[in-house]
């Protein structure tokens, strides 16, 4: 079985302030998607990462994939309350199927 | 952009009724669906794996009997939670993703159901 482990579970910062969210595993992944979950809602696709050492960018949102393709992170610049929500990363595994991090719930306080 | 609909957002019902949830794509063909259910602030878990035409594959744990999952179609997943009871509460995910089983095109989620069982 391929295992996520996410990092922090919980972070609860003032607007303005940085952030990083880790993803690390033992397993290689194919591709890693980072989501953000509101409340009632699914799951919504941030980016896919998919080369090792990848680095993306989406606003103040810079996501890395690992050389090894066994880690990622989520980097938030600024942040701000309108970040504020459940977020995942999913690693894809050889089979297609998604394995998912325990998620990381981030509150902004203005 | 992709769109899954997942219907109905929100389920009550008394203990021992059967419920069905639908998860479609609306814009494109989706060979393979996937199940999740999630806990309140906790992660998505895969309960299966449906595939158009054929039987869906069943995570460990879960009971295909209270999980009946049909694919008849590209475009329409259902899932039937058979005898519902309380424990059965929770958030009921679908989503939906272009290629075959082993596609690395990205998954595509719906809004999700919220059964809750009296």
């Amino acid at each position: 079985t391929q295992l996520l482990e996410q990092s922090p579970q919980f972070l609860s910062i003032q607007e303005g302030e940085n952030l990083t969210v880790y993803c690390n595993s033992s397993s290689v992944f194919s591709s890693l998607q980072w989501y953000r979950q509101e409340p009632g809602e699914g799951p919504v696709l941030l980016v896919t990462v998919v080369t090792g050492g990848e680095v993306k960018k989406l606003k103040r949102l810079t996501f890395q994939f690992g050389d090894a393709r066994k880690d990622s992170s989520l980097h938030i610049t600024a942040a701000q309350p309108g970040d504020t929500g459940l977020y995942l990363c999913a690693g894809t595994t050889s089979y297609g199927k998604l394995t998912f991090g325990q998620g990381t719930i981030l509150t902004v306080h203005p | 952009g992709a769109v899954v609909s997942q219907h109905p957002s929100r389920v009550i019902c008394k203990s021992g009724t059967s419920v069905k949830i639908e998860c479609r794509s609306l814009d494109f063909q989706a060979t393979t669906m996937f199940w999740y259910r999630q806990f309140p602030k906790q992660s998505l878990m895969l309960m299966a794996t449906s595939n158009e035409g054929s039987k869906a594959t069943y995570e460990q744990g879960v009971e295909k009997d209270k999980f009946l999952i049909n694919h008849a179609s590209l475009t329409l997943s259902t899932l039937t939670v058979t005898s519902a009871h309380p424990e059965d509460s929770s958030f009921y995910i679908c989503s939906a993703r272009e290629g075959t089983v082993h596609s690395n095109q990205p998954q595509h989620f719906g809004d999700g159901t919220r059964l809750s069982i009296l």
